[in-house]
C-alpha cells in the first residue's frame, strides 16, 4: 500500500532532550516536507526536500534540522526542543512536478508532540 | 508570495442544510487549489482539487468547490450536511516550484441535530 508513515505518534518530552521524527514515504517521490499545525494558524511548512542531499527551509525553520540521506526516508531533528514546539507535525511526500507545474503531495498520519 | 484566507473560524450549520466554506487565495500563477478536512484527533483528509478545466470540482463524501478566477475564490459546498461532517476544513494553494502547499488557518464546521 502507497503511504506516508511516521513515527512516533505521540511523543511527550521535555525540554532540551533531543529528539527524532521519522518520516518514510514507499512510492519512490522525490519530494518530501515537513509541516507543524497550531490552533488558528493552519499548516505551515518547517522544511523541504527536493530530492537526496537538497533541502532547504521553509517558513518557519528556526529550532529544526532535516536530512535526507535516503530518497524514502526524511527525518525531522529538534536538538533541544521548548515548549513552542509543542504541535502536531505532518510528513509529505510528491513525485517531481514539470516546470510551472504541481503535484499533490501525499500526507502521513500526524505526529503530536507535546515539550514539557 | 501566496496566501489563503479562510474568513470564517467557526460556522455552525443544522443537519441537512446546505453548507458553503469560503476560500479566498492570493497567487499570481494559475493556482492549484485543495481542501483538506480533519476529523477530531485525525489526519489530514484531501476532499477535492482543482488543477485546470471545468471550474465546477466532484470531491468525496458529496463535497464540491467552484473556482472562480475573478474572485479569486474557491468556495466548498456541500448540499445536505451531515452530523459525521463536522470536522476541520482547510483551504490550500501549492507553490508551484517548491512544491508545497500554502493553508488557510481553518474552519471548524459545527453539525446542530
Amino acid at each position: 500500500e502507497a503511504q506516508v508513515t511516521q513515527n512516533p505518534r505521540y511523543l511527550i518530552t521535555v525540554t532540551g532532550k533531543k529528539l527524532t521524527v521519522t518520516c518514510s514515504q514507499n512510492m519512490n517521490h522525490e519530494y518530501m516536507s515537513w509541516y507543524r499545525q497550531d490552533p488558528g494558524l493552519g499548516l505551515r511548512q518547517i522544511y523541504y526536500s527536493m530530492n537526496v542531499e537538497v533541502t532547504d527551509k521553509g517558513d518557519v525553520p528556526e529550532g529544526y534540522k532535516v536530512s535526507r540521506k535516503e530518497k524514502r526516508n526524511f527525518p525531522l531533528i529538534l536538538e533541544s526542543p521548548s515548549p513552542n514546539q509543542t504541535s502536531l507535525y505532518f510528513c509529505a511526500s510528491s513525485p517531481r512536478a514539470h516546470s510551472g507545474g504541481y503535484n499533490e503531495q501525499f500526507f502521513g498520519p500526524g505526529t503530536r508532540l507535546t515539550v514539557l | 508570495a501566496q496566501s489563503v484566507t479562510q474568513p470564517d473560524i467557526h460556522i455552525t450549520v443544522s443537519e441537512g442544510a446546505s453548507l458553503e466554506l469560503r476560500c479566498n487565495y492570493s497567487y499570481g500563477a494559475t493556482p492549484y487549489l485543495f481542501w483538506y478536512v480533519q476529523s477530531p484527533g485525525q489526519g489530514l483528509q484531501l476532499l477535492l482539487k482543482y488543477f485546470s478545466g471545468d471550474t465546477l470540482v466532484q470531491g468525496i463524501k458529496g463535497f464540491e468547490a467552484e473556482f472562480k478566477r475573478s474572485q479569486s475564490s474557491f468556495n466548498l459546498r456541500k448540499p445536505s450536511v451531515h452530523w459525521s461532517d463536522a470536522a476541520e476544513y482547510f483551504c490550500a494553494v501549492g507553490a508551484t516550484g517548491f512544491q508545497k502547499l500554502v493553508f488557510g488557518t481553518g474552519t471548524r464546521l459545527l453539525v446542530s441535530p
